[in-house]
C-alpha cells in the first residue's frame, strides 16, 4: 500500500538558515506526492504537489521539493527560513482510492 | 483559488447534544469531500469520504450513526456529531477535491474545534 514516512519528528532551525524536511515514500509506480503545512490551530495549506514531469517542484512561500525515484524521496526545502515558517509539515501521498495518506508530520521550530 | 471554509470555527456544547459542522468549497466545485479528525500532536485521521449525491463511505472504526455526513451539493458537506460526549472533543477538519482525477490535490478548511462538556 502507498505510504509516506517522515523520519524527523522535530527540527529546530535558525532564522535565515536553510531547511530541509525529509519524506520517503513506498510505492512501485510513480506516486502522487504532496506537502502540506499546518500552523497551530489551523487547517492544512497545500505547499506543492508532484504528479509527473519535472522532478523539481516549486511551491508557495518559497518552498520547493525534489522527487528522487532512486532514493524514494520527496524532500522539502527552503533556502532561508522566516519565523513565520514555524509550523507542522506533513508529507502525503494518495492511495488507489484517492485518499490522502499522511506522514506523522515534522514540527519545525525557528529560533532567532 | 481553491478556498475551503468551515463553520463554526469552534463550538462548545453540553454532553448529549448534537453539533453540525459545515464545510464549503468557495470557488470550485467539489465532487468529493473528506472529513478528518485530529488529536493534539498527531497527524490527521480520515473519518469518511463524502461524494456529492451519494452516501458517505466511513473508515473502519468510525460510527456512521454517530457522525452523520451529508453532501447535498457540489459546494457543501456537513458533519453532524450526534449525542456528543466528551470523548468526541477534537479538532475536525474537512477537505475538498475538485472535479478531475481521483488523485488530485485536496484543499483543507481551517478546522472546527469541538469541546463537549
Amino acid at each position: 500500500a502507498q505510504s509516506v514516512t517522515q523520519p524527523d519528528i522535530h527540527i529546530t532551525v535558525s532564522e535565515g538558515a536553510s531547511l530541509e524536511l525529509r519524506c520517503n515514500y513506498s510505492y512501485g509506480a510513480t506516486p502522487y506526492l504532496f506537502w502540506y503545512v499546518q500552523s497551530p490551530g489551523q487547517g492544512l495549506q497545500l505547499l506543492l504537489k508532484y504528479f509527473s514531469g519535472d522532478t523539481l517542484v516549486q511551491g508557495i512561500k518559497g518552498f520547493e521539493a525534489e522527487f528522487k525515484r532512486s532514493q524514494s524521496s520527496f524532500n522539502l526545502r527552503k533556502p532561508s527560513v522566516h519565523w513565520s515558517d514555524a509550523a507542522e509539515y506533513f508529507c502525503a501521498t494518495t492511495d488507489s482510492w484517492g485518499k490522502l495518506q499522511f506522514g506523522a508530520g515534522t514540527q519545525v521550530v525557528v529560533t532567532p | 483559488g481553491a478556498v475551503v471554509s468551515q463553520h463554526p470555527s469552534w463550538v462548545i456544547c453540553k454532553s448529549g447534544t448534537s453539533v453540525k459542522i459545515e464545510c464549503r468549497s468557495l470557488d470550485f466545485q467539489a465532487t468529493t469531500m473528506f472529513w478528518y479528525r485530529q488529536f493534539p500532536k498527531q497527524s490527521l485521521m480520515l473519518m469518511a469520504t463524502s461524494n456529492e449525491g451519494s452516501k458517505a463511505t466511513y473508515e473502519q472504526g468510525v460510527e456512521k450513526d454517530k457522525f452523520l455526513i451529508n453532501h447535498a451539493s457540489l459546494t457543501l458537506s456537513t458533519l453532524t456529531v450526534t449525542s456528543a460526549h466528551p470523548e468526541d472533543s477534537s479538532f475536525y477538519i474537512c477537505s475538498a477535491r475538485g472535479t478531475g482525477t481521483a488523485s488530485g490535490a485536496q484543499y483543507f478548511g481551517p478546522g472546527t474545534r469541538l469541546l463537549v462538556l
